[in-house]
C-alpha cells in the first residue's frame, strides 16, 4: 500500500458524459501528479500540482482539467468523454518539488475508466 | 524533450534463471534519474530500482540490479534468481533533475511484459 488513495476504482460511463476522479496523496506530500495509461499511448504524464497550484502540464486534453484543494486532495475532471478516453488513470504524490536530491513518486492503485 | 525506448515488448525467463530487460533513452541533460517500475496484474505501479545519473556505481536492490551506461544512454535491468512473482510489466522511466528548473514528471517507456516459466 503506497498510501495514495484513488476513487473510484472503476468507472463506466457513456460518450459525451463528464466524470471526476479523486486522489488523496500520502500524508505530508504536497505534490500530486496525474498519469494516463492507455493501450495506444502507454503511460503519459498529464498534469502536476504542488500545494494547490498547477506546476506542469503534459499531454492533457482541453476537455480535461484538474485541481488540488486546500486539504491537498486532487480531482481530475474529464468531460465530453470519447471512446479513446478509456484508460487507467493514476495519481502519484511526492513530498515536494524535489529540491532535495531524491523525491520519489508514490502511485495510487488507479481508476479504470471505461467509456461506452 | 526526453524519450525512453523499450524495444522488446515481451520476454520470458525460466524460474531461478537470470533475465535482462533493456532500455535506452535520449536526453541532452547531464544530470537526471532513471527508474524501473513493476506493474503486476493488480496494475499497481511499484518502484523496483532507481539510478542517479551522476553516480557511476550501478544500483542494486536484492535480486535486481542495473547496468547504467551513461555515454550509451542505456539502462538495463537484471533480475537474478527469477521468481514467479516477478511476472509483470516492467517500465523504464526518466526524470529530470529538478534543480535545473525542469518539472519532475516521469517519462515512461512502452513497457515490457515479463513472463516466468515454472
Amino acid at each position: 500500500d503506497s498510501g495514495v488513495t484513488q476513487t473510484p476504482k472503476h468507472l463506466i460511463t457513456a460518450t459525451g458524459q463528464r466524470v471526476t476522479l479523486r486522489c488523496s496523496p500520502r500524508s505530508g506530500d504536497l505534490s500530486v501528479y496525474w498519469y494516463q495509461q492507455s493501450l495506444d499511448q502507454g503511460l503519459q504524464f498529464l498534469i502536476q500540482y504542488y500545494n494547490g497550484e498547477e506546476r506542469a502540464k503534459g499531454n492533457i486534453l482541453e476537455r480535461f482539467s484538474a485541481q488540488q484543494f486546500p486539504d491537498l486532495h486532487s480531482e481530475l475532471n474529464l468531460s465530453s468523454l470519447e471512446l479513446g478516453d478509456s484508460a487507467l488513470y493514476f495519481c502519484a504524490s511526492s513530498v515536494g518539488l524535489a529540491w532535495t536530491s531524491y523525491n520519489e513518486q508514490f502511485f495510487g492503485p488507479g481508476t479504470r475508466l471505461t467509456v461506452l | 524533450a526526453q524519450t525512453v525506448t523499450q524495444s522488446q515488448p515481451e520476454m520470458s525467463v525460466q524460474e531461478a534463471e537470470t533475465v535482462t530487460l533493456s532500455c535506452t533513452y535520449d536526453t541532452s541533460e547531464s544530470d537526471y534519474y532513471l527508474f524501473w517500475y513493476k506493474q503486476p496484474p493488480s496494475r499497481q505501479m511499484i518502484l523496483v530500482i532507481r539510478q542517479e545519473a551522476y553516480k557511476q556505481q550501478n544500483a542494486t536492490e536484492n535480486r535486481f540490479s542495473v547496468n547504467f551506461q551513461k555515454a550509451a544512454k542505456s539502462f538495463s535491468l537484471k533480475i537474478s534468481d527469477s521468481q514467479l512473482g516477478d511476472a509483470a510489466m516492467y517500465f523504464c522511466a526518466y526524470r529530470s533533475q529538478p534543480y535545473t528548473g525542469a518539472n519532475s514528471k516521469l517519462t515512461f517507456g512502452k513497457g515490457i511484459t515479463l513472463s516466468v516459466r515454472p
